[in-house]
Protein backbone atom coordinates (compact mmCIF):
# COMPACT_ATOMS: atom_id res chain seq x y z
CA UNK A 1 0.00 0.00 0.00
CA UNK A 2 1.21 3.27 -0.79
CA UNK A 3 1.48 6.11 2.08
CA UNK A 4 2.97 8.85 2.52
CA UNK A 5 3.61 10.74 5.50
CA UNK A 6 4.05 14.34 6.27
CA UNK A 7 5.81 15.28 10.34
CA UNK A 8 7.33 18.63 11.19
CA UNK A 9 4.88 21.43 11.35
CA UNK A 10 4.10 23.62 14.09
CA UNK A 11 4.16 27.27 14.99
CA UNK A 12 7.17 29.46 14.34
CA UNK A 13 7.30 33.00 13.79
CA UNK A 14 8.28 35.12 10.86
CA UNK A 15 11.40 34.87 9.87
CA UNK A 16 12.33 31.69 11.22
CA UNK A 17 13.18 28.25 9.45
CA UNK A 18 11.20 24.78 9.76
CA UNK A 19 11.71 21.53 8.05
CA UNK A 20 8.96 19.18 6.96
CA UNK A 21 9.68 15.39 6.38
CA UNK A 22 7.62 13.22 3.78
CA UNK A 23 8.09 9.92 4.71
CA UNK A 24 7.02 6.96 1.72
CA UNK A 25 6.23 3.56 1.78
CA UNK A 26 4.57 1.13 -0.29
CA UNK A 27 6.17 2.03 -3.51
CA UNK A 28 10.11 2.43 -5.10
CA UNK A 29 10.27 5.96 -3.81
CA UNK A 30 13.72 6.17 -5.59
CA UNK A 31 11.70 5.94 -8.84
CA UNK A 32 8.98 8.86 -8.58
CA UNK A 33 9.12 12.40 -8.45
CA UNK A 34 7.91 14.30 -5.39
CA UNK A 35 5.55 17.18 -4.43
CA UNK A 36 4.62 19.56 -1.91
CA UNK A 37 1.18 21.29 -2.19
CA UNK A 38 0.10 23.91 0.33
CA UNK A 39 -3.41 25.16 1.02
CA UNK A 40 -3.40 28.72 3.13
CA UNK A 41 -6.98 29.00 5.12
CA UNK A 42 -9.67 29.24 3.08
CA UNK A 43 -7.96 28.88 0.04
CA UNK A 44 -7.32 27.02 -2.80
CA UNK A 45 -4.71 24.51 -3.45
CA UNK A 46 -1.00 26.05 -4.51
CA UNK A 47 1.82 23.97 -5.63
CA UNK A 48 5.04 24.55 -3.91
CA UNK A 49 8.18 22.40 -5.16
CA UNK A 50 9.13 19.28 -7.19
CA UNK A 51 11.99 17.31 -7.29
CA UNK A 52 12.77 14.49 -10.34
CA UNK A 53 13.49 10.94 -8.86
CA UNK A 54 17.23 10.99 -8.79
CA UNK A 55 17.18 14.58 -6.71
CA UNK A 56 19.17 16.39 -9.55
CA UNK A 57 16.61 18.72 -10.52
CA UNK A 58 14.21 21.09 -8.48
CA UNK A 59 11.31 23.20 -9.57
CA UNK A 60 9.16 26.09 -7.25
CA UNK A 61 6.83 28.43 -7.92
CA UNK A 62 8.23 32.22 -7.74
CA UNK A 63 6.33 33.05 -4.39
CA UNK A 64 8.99 30.35 -2.17
CA UNK A 65 11.69 30.62 -4.81
CA UNK A 66 14.69 31.72 -2.49
CA UNK A 67 13.69 30.41 0.73
CA UNK A 68 12.60 26.90 0.21
CA UNK A 69 14.32 23.51 -0.97
CA UNK A 70 13.15 20.67 -1.72
CA UNK A 71 15.27 17.35 -1.39
CA UNK A 72 14.85 13.60 -0.77
CA UNK A 73 17.19 11.10 0.25
CA UNK A 74 16.75 7.61 -1.20
CA UNK A 75 18.03 5.84 0.69
CA UNK A 76 15.93 6.68 3.52
CA UNK A 77 12.56 6.74 1.35
CA UNK A 78 11.79 10.47 3.01
CA UNK A 79 11.84 14.03 1.41
CA UNK A 80 12.19 17.14 3.17
CA UNK A 81 11.03 20.58 2.38
CA UNK A 82 13.56 23.23 3.74
CA UNK A 83 11.41 26.76 4.30
CA UNK A 84 13.29 29.37 5.39
CA UNK A 85 12.41 33.29 6.81
CA UNK A 86 9.08 32.08 7.06
CA UNK A 87 6.33 34.33 6.75
CA UNK A 88 2.48 34.89 7.84
CA UNK A 89 1.25 34.06 4.17
CA UNK A 90 3.55 30.52 4.72
CA UNK A 91 0.50 29.51 6.76
CA UNK A 92 -1.43 26.69 5.44
CA UNK A 93 -1.69 23.10 5.86
CA UNK A 94 1.47 21.25 3.54
CA UNK A 95 0.95 17.98 1.76
CA UNK A 96 3.53 15.93 -0.15
CA UNK A 97 2.31 13.91 -3.18
CA UNK A 98 4.11 11.33 -5.36
CA UNK A 99 4.81 11.46 -9.44
CA UNK A 100 4.59 13.99 -11.97
CA UNK A 101 -0.06 14.59 -11.64
CA UNK A 102 -0.26 13.79 -7.90
CA UNK A 103 -1.92 10.20 -7.39
CA UNK A 104 -0.87 10.18 -3.95
CA UNK A 105 -0.89 12.34 -1.08
CA UNK A 106 -0.23 12.56 2.40
CA UNK A 107 -2.63 13.78 4.96
CA UNK A 108 -0.97 17.11 5.79
CA UNK A 109 0.93 19.08 8.54
CA UNK A 110 0.20 22.27 9.53
CA UNK A 111 2.49 25.68 9.45
CA UNK A 112 1.45 28.52 11.38
CA UNK A 113 3.83 31.39 10.93
CA UNK A 114 2.55 33.97 13.70
CA UNK A 115 4.55 36.04 16.57
CA UNK B 1 2.29 30.81 -16.28
CA UNK B 2 -0.60 28.75 -17.38
CA UNK B 3 -4.01 30.44 -15.77
CA UNK B 4 -6.70 27.38 -15.07
CA UNK B 5 -10.51 29.26 -15.07
CA UNK B 6 -12.98 26.82 -13.50
CA UNK B 7 -16.18 27.54 -14.24
CA UNK B 8 -18.61 27.53 -12.69
CA UNK B 9 -16.96 28.78 -8.87
CA UNK B 10 -19.83 26.68 -6.90
CA UNK B 11 -22.88 25.30 -7.82
CA UNK B 12 -26.15 23.18 -6.76
CA UNK B 13 -27.22 19.93 -7.94
CA UNK B 14 -30.13 17.24 -7.03
CA UNK B 15 -29.51 13.88 -6.73
CA UNK B 16 -29.46 12.23 -9.61
CA UNK B 17 -28.45 14.65 -12.12
CA UNK B 18 -25.98 14.75 -14.65
CA UNK B 19 -23.41 17.38 -13.43
CA UNK B 20 -20.09 18.97 -15.42
CA UNK B 21 -17.63 21.42 -14.39
CA UNK B 22 -14.89 23.11 -16.84
CA UNK B 23 -11.40 23.86 -16.36
CA UNK B 24 -10.14 26.29 -19.21
CA UNK B 25 -6.39 26.71 -19.96
CA UNK B 26 -4.96 30.17 -20.90
CA UNK B 27 -2.12 27.99 -23.06
CA UNK B 28 -1.94 24.83 -24.67
CA UNK B 29 -1.10 22.18 -22.35
CA UNK B 30 -1.69 18.73 -24.51
CA UNK B 31 -3.50 15.85 -22.15
CA UNK B 32 -1.36 17.38 -18.49
CA UNK B 33 -4.38 17.66 -16.49
CA UNK B 34 -5.94 16.56 -13.67
CA UNK B 35 -8.96 16.88 -11.16
CA UNK B 36 -9.04 16.16 -8.09
CA UNK B 37 -12.04 16.16 -5.02
CA UNK B 38 -11.41 18.00 -1.62
CA UNK B 39 -13.27 17.37 1.28
CA UNK B 40 -12.83 18.81 4.48
CA UNK B 41 -10.39 17.36 7.17
CA UNK B 42 -9.07 15.15 4.09
CA UNK B 43 -6.40 15.55 1.71
CA UNK B 44 -7.05 15.66 -1.81
CA UNK B 45 -7.89 13.04 -4.08
CA UNK B 46 -7.31 12.33 -7.28
CA UNK B 47 -10.46 11.68 -9.89
CA UNK B 48 -9.26 12.22 -13.64
CA UNK B 49 -5.27 12.32 -15.37
CA UNK B 50 -3.92 12.57 -18.40
CA UNK B 51 -7.58 14.45 -18.95
CA UNK B 52 -9.40 11.50 -19.57
CA UNK B 53 -8.47 8.54 -17.54
CA UNK B 54 -10.03 7.51 -13.82
CA UNK B 55 -8.28 7.12 -11.35
CA UNK B 56 -7.65 3.65 -9.51
CA UNK B 57 -10.64 3.36 -7.01
CA UNK B 58 -13.15 6.19 -8.72
CA UNK B 59 -16.58 5.16 -8.98
CA UNK B 60 -17.39 5.03 -12.91
CA UNK B 61 -20.31 8.10 -13.24
CA UNK B 62 -17.33 10.01 -13.25
CA UNK B 63 -15.65 11.22 -16.33
CA UNK B 64 -12.87 13.53 -18.02
CA UNK B 65 -13.08 14.89 -21.86
CA UNK B 66 -11.05 17.57 -23.19
CA UNK B 67 -12.11 19.46 -26.46
CA UNK B 68 -9.25 21.92 -27.30
CA UNK B 69 -8.40 23.52 -24.26
CA UNK B 70 -11.45 23.29 -22.59
CA UNK B 71 -11.47 20.37 -19.88
CA UNK B 72 -14.44 18.72 -18.23
CA UNK B 73 -15.25 16.65 -15.34
CA UNK B 74 -18.63 14.65 -15.80
CA UNK B 75 -20.60 13.16 -13.27
CA UNK B 76 -23.17 11.11 -14.66
CA UNK B 77 -25.42 10.52 -11.67
CA UNK B 78 -24.82 12.51 -8.80
CA UNK B 79 -24.92 11.08 -5.50
CA UNK B 80 -24.61 12.68 -2.10
CA UNK B 81 -21.19 11.66 -1.32
CA UNK B 82 -19.96 13.70 -4.18
CA UNK B 83 -20.05 17.19 -2.40
CA UNK B 84 -16.87 18.65 -2.39
CA UNK B 85 -14.33 21.16 -3.79
CA UNK B 86 -13.05 20.30 -6.96
CA UNK B 87 -9.72 21.20 -8.46
CA UNK B 88 -7.87 20.52 -11.89
CA UNK B 89 -3.90 21.15 -12.22
CA UNK B 90 -2.18 21.43 -15.19
CA UNK B 91 1.30 19.74 -15.13
CA UNK B 92 2.46 20.38 -18.69
CA UNK B 93 5.13 22.78 -17.76
CA UNK B 94 6.10 24.83 -14.53
CA UNK B 95 5.43 26.27 -12.52
CA UNK B 96 2.40 23.58 -12.00
CA UNK B 97 -0.68 25.72 -11.19
CA UNK B 98 -4.38 24.55 -10.37
CA UNK B 99 -7.54 26.07 -11.01
CA UNK B 100 -9.01 28.29 -8.27
CA UNK B 101 -11.89 25.06 -7.79
CA UNK B 102 -15.30 24.66 -8.26
CA UNK B 103 -17.53 24.07 -5.01
CA UNK B 104 -20.24 21.26 -5.57
CA UNK B 105 -23.16 21.47 -3.52
CA UNK B 106 -26.62 19.32 -3.23
CA UNK B 107 -29.55 20.68 -3.31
Amino acid sequence: EVQLVESGGGLVQPGSPLKLSCAASGFTFSSNWLNWIRQAPGKGLEWVASINPDGSSTYYPDTVKGRFVVSKDNAKNTGYLQMNNLRSEDTAMYYCARADYFDYWGQGVMVTVSS
Amino acid sequence: DIQLTQSPSSMSASLGDRVSLTCQSSQGIGNYLSWYQHKPGKPPKPMIYYATNLADGVPSRFSGSRSGSDYSLTISSLESEDTAIYYCLQYDEYPLTFGSGTKLEIK
